[in-house]
């Protein structure tokens, strides 16, 4: 059983719609991570939190909007999609935004979002 | 800037046999190392770590993993493969020069035949 708990699973949305993937932790990490991962391909880092701060944004289009609300919930909230943006959102955790990169992040399961 | 190779995007061995999924890293600083796994349909679990301290790294499922400075190495292995086994490999790695952000392999997918 995964730590970190994503819904929903799955998520079919049209391009104007607007939508929320939510991910919860409650390990007591200080740092969650929303991650992008293609078919076949690691994943790719979105945005890191820390503190409930925004410590980085990977140059993410707008249309895509994080927010943490506490310790541990983290959303992203969606809107006005393209079909590009289907994939697996990852949320990962970890102990707190160590710089010294020693802790390793635990991952939930992932969103599979479909852009019609 | 740092990379991280996996060579093999797809290995395939049999049931019992063993299992070696490569990583090379490009670092000259040894930075930490990381292998994940991914089942179908699932998000990416830890199999094991490198940080400091012995180069020999056991982690969950009978897997463990060499750290080779002189060969920037971090090589998985397991003795005998079992089926429950095929799943997406990947080697990650942070360092100084990435910020300490994952850099991640290509992924390497296991194929176990019966």
């Amino acid at each position: 059983d995964t730590e970190v708990t994503q819904t929903p699973k799955h998520l079919v949305m049209g391009m104007t719609n607007k939508k929320s993937l939510k991910c919860e932790q409650h390990m007591g990490h200080r740092a969650m991570y929303w991650y992008k991962q293609k078919a076949k391909k690691p994943p790719e880092l979105m945005f890191v939190y820390s503190y409930e701060k925004l410590s980085i944004n990977e140059s993410v289009p707008s249309r895509f909007s994080p927010e943490c609300p506490n310790s541990s919930l983290l959303n992203l909230h969606l809107h006005a999609l393209q079909p590009e943006d289907s994939a697996l959102y990852l949320c990962a955790s970890s102990q707190d935004w160590d710089r010294g990169g020693r802790q390793p992040q635990h991952f939930g399961d992932g969103t599979r979002l479909s852009i019609l | 800037a740092q990379s991280v190779t996996q060579l093999g995007s797809h290995v395939s061995v049999s049931e019992g046999a063993l299992v070696l999924l490569r990583c090379n890293y490009s670092s000259s600083v040894p930075p930490y190392l990381f292998w994940y796994v991914q089942y179908p349909n699932q998000g990416l679990q830890l199999l094991l770590k490198y940080t400091t301290g012995a180069t020999l790294v056991k982690g969950i499922n009978g897997f463990e993993a060499e750290f080779k400075k002189s060969e920037t190495s971090f090589h998985l292995t397991k003795p005998s493969a079992h089926m429950s086994d095929a799943a997406e490999y990947f080697c990650a790695v942070s360092d100084h020069a990435s910020n300490y952000q994952l850099i991640w392999g290509a992924g390497t997918k296991l194929i176990i035949k019966p």
